[in-house]
């Protein structure tokens, strides 16, 4: 079993949508959750992270976490065609190394 | 404030040959990362330098190695090269070694023929 399991997609939704991207995990130590966007042949780019469980929120951007449920969420509102990419989530025990889901590949229909 | 640059962009090598990939550091940031990224995955840590000093490595072969620099620039080495270590090639700055923020350069395209 992953670490770090994410639906790889692809998924595709109309413009102004409202996205959920999702991730579950398996190890308890982790205390910090991130989400990347990459767009192709880019490297991933931050775009938010949050420490431990609760929201944040940034722009048309939300990131949740469920450390009971071992769950986090980014949910994109308003999407845009600009937002078509793959989205990564990432986590970490608060050194070292990030670990990745697969991410899930997103596009964003006009 | 500079971003974290890659060198090369792309680079074609045979197999059992041995490569080196470069990178610098956002300005202001002391550790980097290194991730390969197969074709549909996400990335997965290589190892970390902070201070000039192996701070943590993933499950990859002694045949990964690296190096950094006293500006925090930081290269990676990959001798007896196999078909599977085609992939993206990540770096990625931080500044001290928690390491959750994490900013990544474009990456180095490598394929092994």
């Amino acid at each position: 079993q992953k670490e770090v399991e994410q639906d790889p997609g692809p998924l595709s939704v109309p413009e102004g949508a409202i996205v959920s991207l999702n991730c579950t995990y398996s190890n308890s130590a982790f205390q910090y959750f991130m989400w990347y966007r990459q767009y192709s042949r880019k490297g991933p780019e931050l775009l938010m992270y949050t420490y431990s469980s609760g929201n944040k929120e940034d722009g048309r951007f939300t990131a949740q976490v469920d450390k009971s449920s071992k769950y986090i969420s980014l949910f994109i509102r308003d999407s845009q065609p600009s937002d078509s990419a793959t989205y990564l989530c990432a986590m970490n025990e608060g050194a070292q190394k990030l670990v990745f889901g697969q991410g899930t590949r997103l596009t964003i229909n006009p | 404030e500079t971003g974290v640059t890659q060198s090369p962009t792309h680079l074609i090598k045979t197999r059992g040959q041995q490569v080196t990939l470069r990178c610098s550091s956002q300005s202001g940031h002391n550790t980097v990362s290194w991730y390969q990224q197969a074709l549909g995955q996400g990335p997965q840590f290589i190892f970390q330098y902070y201070r000039e000093e192996e701070n943590g490595r993933g499950n990859f072969p002694p045949r990964f190695s690296g190096l950094q620099f006293p500006n925090y620039s930081s290269e990676l080495n990959v001798n007896a090269l196999e078909l599977d270590d085609s992939a993206l090639y990540l770096c990625a700055s931080s500044s001290g070694i928690t390491g959750y923020e994490q900013y990544f350069g474009p990456g180095t395209r490598l394929t092994v023929t």
